[in-house]
């Protein structure tokens, strides 16, 4: 099961919006609305921010948002701040009882 | 407080064993599925596998599908992994998870290093 693509790096400016694509095939993200996406802080575990293509855990701030369009899902961080900066990782239920993650987006804040 | 807290990690040779744990705690660990995630040094998260929460149903990725074997005491609230046959490749912080349609949330990690 190959990694899902994801782009290496992503960045924007104090309250702007920044997007990350996950992109798969129909063997996994295309296949299933089990689309989730993780934060990770350096040295730390990461974090559920959006489970099922769009749902948002108790907790997580509204400006984080996820959706899906055929083989590619997204995550949108809107209203940009200091403390989003971080890795993020996308990661899909591939069919077979597999999970598949994707490649990670380092999101810089300027 | 949901909590996991693994243990077990530490240096390997290449072709050894060993036992990783995963102590919950805050929530009715029988009733979830569980999963092993590991991520190598400077690297992305890698499944590793899963059990359901009766045990009855597991679940492994091919790169470890033979020479891992994940098991669970819900009387312990505990979840294991294996790890037989040990390669360079399986160095990684190999963190705990709960859940399955989305993995919520994570233990610590805990480093195993496989190095003559």
């Amino acid at each position: 099961q190959s990694a899902l693509t994801q782009p290496p790096s992503a960045s924007g400016s104090p309250g702007q919006s920044v997007t990350i694509s996950c992109t798969g095939t129909s063997s996994d993200v295309g296949g299933y609305n089990y689309v989730s996406w993780y934060q990770q802080h350096p040295g730390k575990a990461p974090k559920l921010m959006i489970y099922e293509v769009s749902k948002r855990p108790s907790g997580v701030p509204d400006r984080f948002s996820g959706s899906k369009s055929g083989n590619t899902a997204s995550l949108t961080v809107s209203g940009l701040q200091a403390e989003d900066e971080a890795d993020y990782y996308c990661s899909s239920y591939a069919g077979s009882n597999n999970f598949v993650f994707g490649t990670g987006t380092k999101v810089t804040v300027l | 407080e949901v909590q996991l807290v693994e243990s077990g990690g530490g240096l390997v040779k290449p072709g050894g064993s060993l036992r990783l744990s995963c102590a919950a705690s805050g929530f009715t660990f029988s009733s979830y599925s569980m999963n092993w995630v590991r991520q190598a040094p400077g690297k992305g998260l890698e499944w590793v596998s899963s059990i359901s929460s009766s045990s009855s149903y597991i679940y492994y990725a091919d790169s470890v599908k033979g020479r891992f074997t994940i098991s669970r005491d819900n009387a312990k609230n505990s979840l294991y992994l294996q790890m037989n046959s040990l390669r360079a490749e399986d160095t990684a912080v190999y963190y705990c998870a709960r859940g399955w349609s989305g993995f919520d949330p994570w233990g610590q990690g805990t480093l195993v290093t496989v190095s003559s």
